[in-house]
């Protein structure tokens, strides 16, 4: 069973180009969490979804960002405009449905230019 | 709201010493918590996780964690330091209702010296 996968592991973007990261949950998992890790911090909670729906969005920034998980392919984690605070680790999570720990992927680096 | 406070942002042991990694958590429900391992440009492997059934829990790579709920607090521990446990440490704190998002801690960045 492979783990959770992202792609891809480093992206760099110029400042107003647009970042789409990419995630593969483990097989049978229909959760999946995007949080975002800066320098010297720990992770922050982006958005929660499920299989087409946006369950909770709280911690996803109002403006530029955007995430689906459509029913066929991967969680897709958009940023529209780049700039360069976007620079940091992003890393995706799965779980199945239930009470469970999160299974992370190795993460995408953006880095804005 | 829930959240968590390592204590330490970066401990370093003797090979062979004990390790303490102190975690402190705020929550208004029952908590799951979970202590992950990040190794530099990796993702976070769990290391274990406490889910309100036995108060001391036994992890991978010889860790184990105590919950005291009179502390709120939930340390990592390992009698003897190894090289290879070298990494970044980050506990973590959900509700009980699951498949909610986690809230972690700062992390605490672990040197073991030869």
């Amino acid at each position: 069973n492979a783990g959770v996968m992202q792609n891809p592991r480093h992206l760099v973007r110029r400042r107003g180009q647009e970042a789409r990261l990419r995630c593969s949950p483990m097989k049978g998992h229909s959760h999946v969490y995007w949080y975002r890790q800066l320098p010297e911090e720990g992770l922050k909670f982006m958005v929660y979804l499920q299989k087409e729906n946006i369950i909770d969005e709280s911690g996803m920034p109002k403006e530029r960002f955007s995430a689906e998980f459509p029913k066929e392919g991967p969680s897709i984690l958009r940023i529209q405009q780049v700039v360069r605070g976007d620079s940091a680790a992003y890393f995706c999570a799965s779980s199945p449905p239930g009470p469970g720990e999160q299974y992370f992927g190795p993460g995408t680096r953006l880095t804005v230019t | 709201a829930q959240s968590v406070t390592q204590l330490g942002s970066h401990v370093s042991v003797s090979e062979g010493a004990l390790v303490l990694l102190r975690c402190n958590y705020s929550s208004s429900v029952p908590p799951y918590l979970f202590w992950y391992v990040q190794y530099p440009n990796q993702g976070l492997q769990l290391l274990l996780k406490y889910t309100s059934a036995a108060t001391l829990v036994k992890g991978i790579n010889g860790f184990e964690a105590e919950f005291k709920k009179s502390e709120t607090s939930f340390h990592l521990t390992k009698p003897s330091a190894h090289m290879s446990d070298a990494a970044e440490y980050f506990c973590a704190v959900s509700d009980l209702s699951g498949n909610t998002p986690l809230v972690f801690g700062k992390g605490t960045r672990l040197s073991v010296i030869a």
